[in-house]
């Protein structure tokens, strides 16, 4: 059983360029997140989706775009990388019955130069 | 949410219980409080919750004061692998988890 897979694991991208962030999950869940963890702080909430077709806008939504087309799938898109979006980003799941607790993946480390 | 309050680092010696406190005063009555866990750069690791009883699983026991002002998360044999950031975490249904900097724990062979 996968859990929450996140690809790629690292990724060295020059200011400006963009790219797609990969999270897809195994567990039937249907809500999905995607947060930003800086170095020495805790995560923090990008978007989450509440199943296929919805999301929403979390804590720091700005340069950055989500979309949820299956239920398996949530890719994060950075349109204009800036060095403020360096980070590690954490994709996560849960099920829709209230209080499941969520599933991080490992996580992408991603460096804006 | 309510907000957290947690010390930032604690030591504890393989093979003791370690007490990880965390204060939310400000908690309503329909939150529950979280503990996760992440060692060293992977993503958190679910551990327990509970609204007002004492709750406990296979990883830890979670004590909840009466007041549900506060509470204590404990690993009843930590081990090495116990070493980790953990974060106390109130919210009201388990979603849109709001994170502080949580308790560095060491333990310490």
């Amino acid at each position: 059983n996968a859990g929450v897979t996140q690809t790629p694991k690292f990724r060295i991208l020059k200011i400006g360029q963009s790219m797609t962030l990969q999270c897809t999950q195994d567990m039937n869940h249907n809500y999905m997140y995607w947060y930003r963890q800086d170095p020495g702080m805790g995560l923090k909430l990008i978007y989450y989706s509440v199943g296929a077709g919805i999301t929403d806008k979390g804590e720091v939504p700005n340069g950055y775009n989500v979309s949820r087309s299956t239920t398996e799938d949530f890719p994060l898109r950075l349109e204009l990388a800036a060095p403020s979006q360096t980070s590690v980003y954490f994709c996560a799941s849960s099920y829709r019955t209230i209080n499941q607790p969520q599933h991080f993946g490992d996580g992408t480390r991603l460096s804006i130069l | 949410d309510a907000k957290t309050t947690q010390p930032p680092s604690m030591d504890c010696a393989e093979g003791r219980a370690a007490n990880l406190p965390c204060n939310h005063s400000t908690i309503s009555g329909n939150e529950y409080v979280y503990w996760y866990r992440q060692i060293h750069s992977q993503g958190p690791q679910y551990i327990i919750h509970g609204l007002k009883n004492n709750e406990t699983n296979e990883m830890a026991s979670l004590i909840i004061t009466e007041d549900r002002k506060s509470s204590t998360l404990i690993l009843p044999h930590a081990t090495l692998r116990d070493t980790a950031v953990y974060y106390c975490i109130v919210n009201k249904g388990a979603q849109k988890l709001v994170f502080g900097q949580g308790t560095r724990l060491t333990i310490n062979p």
